[in-house]
């Protein structure tokens, strides 16, 4: 089986911009959890969807969103692009009924 | 408040002896807890985890213990070979949380050959 895909891989962007980045989950899984990266603060949760319905959401402000389509395909978008926005987002994917996550190789946001 | 700790950023190993990586918690209420590794432009791959009601699990050269007393859990690698140097994390998700995971800062194992 393919893995989980993200695209694009990497990004530029200027402040005030906006961002929309996509994940593809692991043929068969449902859930969809992101995950922002930085070395200041860690791996921190930014939300899960399961069935086109949002789980679960971090601690992250409201400019932080996303969404998930029938196929299981999910965005996030980040509004309002500060330059602590960049990081490394990550994407993962459970098949039902199991706990362990696989992510995907991430996207880079550089924020100038 | 880091709920996960990892308090070695780094560890250095010979080839062919065992890695011990550690990882401390404070949440009472997680009940599962997963190990990854991590190489630089890559997605964190899964390599093992536990349920609370269990404190060993074991999967080839990779063993997890964890001692909820203490709330402690480590990761036993043997033997240890080059390739398995990388940025380890360990996570947790609290009862009910769906797939929320907290994960500590990481330890860079690097493996002598």
């Amino acid at each position: 089986k393919a893995g989980v895909t993200q695209t694009p891989r990497y990004l530029i962007k200027t402040r005030g911009q906006q961002v929309t980045l996509s994940c593809s989950p692991i043929s068969g899984h449902r859930s969809v959890s992101w995950y922002q990266q930085t070395p200041g603060q860690g791996l921190q949760f930014l939300f899960e969807y399961f069935s086109e319905t949002q789980r679960n959401k971090g601690n992250f402000p409201g400019r932080f969103s996303g969404r998930q389509f029938s196929n299981s395909r999910s965005e996030m978008n980040v509004s309002t692009l500060e330059l602590g926005d960049s990081a490394l987002y990550l994407c993962a994917s459970s098949p039902m009924g199991q706990e362990t996550q696989y992510f995907g190789p991430g996207t880079r946001l550089l924020v100038l | 408040d880091q709920q996960v700790k990892q308090n070695s950023p780094s560890l250095s190993v010979q080839e062919g002896r065992i890695s011990i990586l550690n990882c401390d918690y404070t949440n009472s209420m997680f009940d599962y807890f997963l190990w990854y590794k991590k190489y630089p432009a890559e997605g964190p791959t899964f390599l093992i985890s536990i349920s609370s009601i269990k404190d060993k699990n074991e999967d080839g050269r990779f063993t997890v213990f964890l001692n909820k007393s203490a709330k402690h859990l480590s990761l036993h690698i043997v033997p240890s070979q080059p390739g398995d140097s990388a940025v380890y994390f360990c996570a947790a998700r609290v009862w009910g949380s769906a797939r929320q995971l907290t994960f500590g800062s990481g330890t860079q194992l690097t493996v002598l050959p």
